[in-house]
Order: C-alpha cells, then structure tokens, then sequence
C-alpha cells in the first residue's frame, strides 16, 4: 500500500499569492515524522519543514508551515508569498517510529511547483 | 563544510558494465543512506549505514548491487553487470541524529545513464 500519497501532479501559482501543497499518509505507527522537501532542477534534495506526529502545535519555518491534520492522516504543506525561486518538485516523507525499527524517509511522487510572475 | 558531495554527477556506460559512485557525507554525521530516483518519482530507499555498519537494505537492492562504508566516512554504492532498468538518479544523503526529527542533508546526485 502506498504510504504517501500526492495527489497534485503540478501547481501553479501567481508570485505573492499562498499555494497549498496535499499530502496524505497512511501508517499504524503511533509514532512518526513528516518531512517536506524541495528538489529544483539541480536535483538536490533541500529539507524545508518536519512534523512530529506528537507534536501539538503545526511547524512553521519561515515562509513554510505545516498544516497537521492527525485524524485525516494529512500533512499538507503551504507556502506563503510565493517567489520565482519557489519553482521546484516539492516531496512530502514519512519516517516511521521506532518501534518499527526502520530508519528510512519514505516518499511521495510528488507535485511540481510552478510560480508565474 | 560543503555539504554532501557525490561523484561523478553523471555517468554514461554500456549495459553489462560495472559501475561505482562515491558519497562523502558531511563530516561529523554518522548515518548516510542511499537511495534511487526514477523520473516522476520521489526517491527510494535503497540502503542505510550507521558508522561503518550497513544496517538496513531494501529490497530493492538486488544482489548486483553492493554499497559499503569502509572506516565509517565515505561510502560507495557499486552495481554490477548494469541493466537499462538501472538508469536513474542516485542520491547519498548523510545525518547526525539521534531521533525521528533529524533531518537529512541530500548529495546532488550520480544520474547514471545505461545505453
């Protein structure tokens, strides 16, 4: 079964304006963390934002915040005041806990981000 | 500190061939795992090292694939007797902590390309 699901192959999105990018998640592991990652055409992986499955409050990193929603098994990303720069495939990852003793980030296929000027 | 370094960024060989790639992680992390990306696809968990050990592996890697990490710094992934299906882009990603927070840094990636 796939553990990450990104429904949203391509975004687009005006510069300035605020995009939300979906990602759900499917796990029995009480325990978890969500990652977003960005990849532009250079193809390096760049960490933007994680969030604990425990955690009470959603992440915020600058212009990036996570919004949780645990029951809904969602993780999607927003990004406000969008920059040219912010063009890029966006990952959404899940590590599962410890008690399942892995230690790999399990990826989603991804949405690819267009911001137009 | 530059980051984590892969080489080559691209190589080109005939099917049947071996091929080798290089990581060198950040220095003072101790975990470096590889992993595989397809075009349209996120990338793929292929294997994990703790210092020296390789602890996990995926399924994923067949036995033509071997990677080590000999003295617990740099690592080398190496395919042997490369078929078409292995084209694609391998990235080295390194990190340093202890709990499900820590994030990892990610290599630009080898683009290996079977002709």
């Amino acid at each position: 079964a796939q553990k990450i699901t990104q429904t949203q192959p391509g975004m687009f999105v005006q510069e300035k304006e605020a995009v939300t990018l979906d990602c759900t998640y499917d796990t029995s592991d009480p325990s978890y963390g969500l990652f977003w990652y960005k990849q532009p055409s250079s193809g390096e992986m760049i960490f933007l934002i994680y969030q604990g499955s425990y955690d009470q409050q959603n992440a915020t990193e600058g212009r990036y915040s996570l919004n949780f929603q645990k029951a809904r098994k969602s993780a999607n990303l927003v990004i406000s005041a969008s920059q040219l720069g912010d063009s890029a495939m966006y990952f959404c990852a899940m590590r599962e806990g410890q008690q399942g003793g892995s230690e790999k980030l399990v990826f989603g296929k991804g949405t690819k981000l267009t911001v137009n000027p | 500190d530059t980051g984590v370094s892969q080489n080559p960024r691209h190589k080109i060989t005939k099917r049947g061939q071996n091929v080798t790639f290089r990581c060198d992680p950040i220095s003072e992390h101790n975990r470096l795992y590889w992993y595989r990306q397809t075009l349209g696809q996120g990338p793929e968990f292929l294997t994990y090292f703790q210092n020296e050990a390789q602890l996990e592996k995926s399924r994923l890697l067949s036995d033509r694939f071997s990677a080590e990490r000999p003295k617990g710094s740099f690592s080398t992934l190496e395919i042997q007797r490369t078929e078409q299906g292995d084209s694609a882009m391998y990235l080295c990603a390194s990190s340093s902590g202890q709990d499900a927070a820590e994030k990892l840094f990610f290599g630009s990636g080898t683009q290996l390309s079977v002709l």
